[in-house]
């Protein structure tokens, strides 16, 4: 078990550019969570799923982002048509119900 | 709506004690307490449920008032590890035992030698 894997660490993209990061959670886990974290603040709840199912999705969220997770494994969080706001610390976290959450690293995206 | 915490920040010398607070306005199913050190990603320490069921981190307790909808991070003895940024995440009576999180602003503690 070596944890919440996040891919990559750092992303620098243009304004404009479709963006995808990858989460492999701890394969025992059956609920995964995205999050937004930026400098001083929580983290922002965006989606999650209980194994393959995406139960919620921030009505924060505008149609832009995107989730899934196939299979209940490995889940996606794609951003299309980035703008200078989406940049921001994303965290994924997965858990048993009733459990804390274990977070990845994160994905760092900046948009110029 | 987002669990409000107190204080902000605080500095401590190593050894002394501190309490961090986080108030709700909605009922709440649990209270989850994490720990972030700079560049890092949030470390679970303590997880409180309704019904007072504690599970979590066996050096830092904590209480969980359901009726008032707060809880209470101790920290006592404080060593220089505990430096961070402590951040509640409350679960609502009304998510259903989602599991999904509001987390607070956070608290910045510094702990000095």
């Amino acid at each position: 078990d070596t944890g919440v894997s996040q891919n990559p660490r750092h992303k620098i993209t243009k304004r404009g550019q479709n963006v995808t990061f990858r989460c492999d959670p701890i394969s025992e886990h059956n609920r995964l969570y995205w999050y937004r974290q930026t400098l001083g603040q929580g983290p922002e709840f965006l989606t999650y799923f209980q194994n393959e199912a995406q139960l919620e999705k921030s009505r924060l969220l505008s149609d832009r982002f995107s989730a899934e997770r196939p299979k209940g494994s490995f889940s996606t969080l794609e951003i299309q048509r980035t703008e200078q706001g989406d940049s921001a610390m994303y965290l994924c976290a997965s858990s048993f119900i009733g459990y804390g959450y274990t977070f990845g690293s994160g994905t760092r995206l900046t948009v110029v | 709506q987002q669990p409000v915490q107190s204080p902000q920040a605080v500095i401590l010398r190593e050894g002394e004690d501190a309490v961090i607070n986080c108030s709700s306005s909605k009922a709440l199913y649990s209270v989850h307490w994490y720990r972030q050190k700079h560049g890092e990603a949030p470390v679970f320490l303590m997880i409180l449920l309704k019904g007072g069921e504690q599970k979590g981190h066996d050096k830092i307790s904590a209480s969980f008032n359901e009726k008032k909808q707060q809880s209470s991070l101790y920290l006592t003895a404080s060593q220089l590890s505990y430096s961070g940024t402590y951040f509640c995440g409350t679960e609502g009576v009304g998510s259903s035992n989602t599991g999904k999180l509001i987390f607070g602003q956070g608290t910045t503690l510094q702990v000095k030698p």
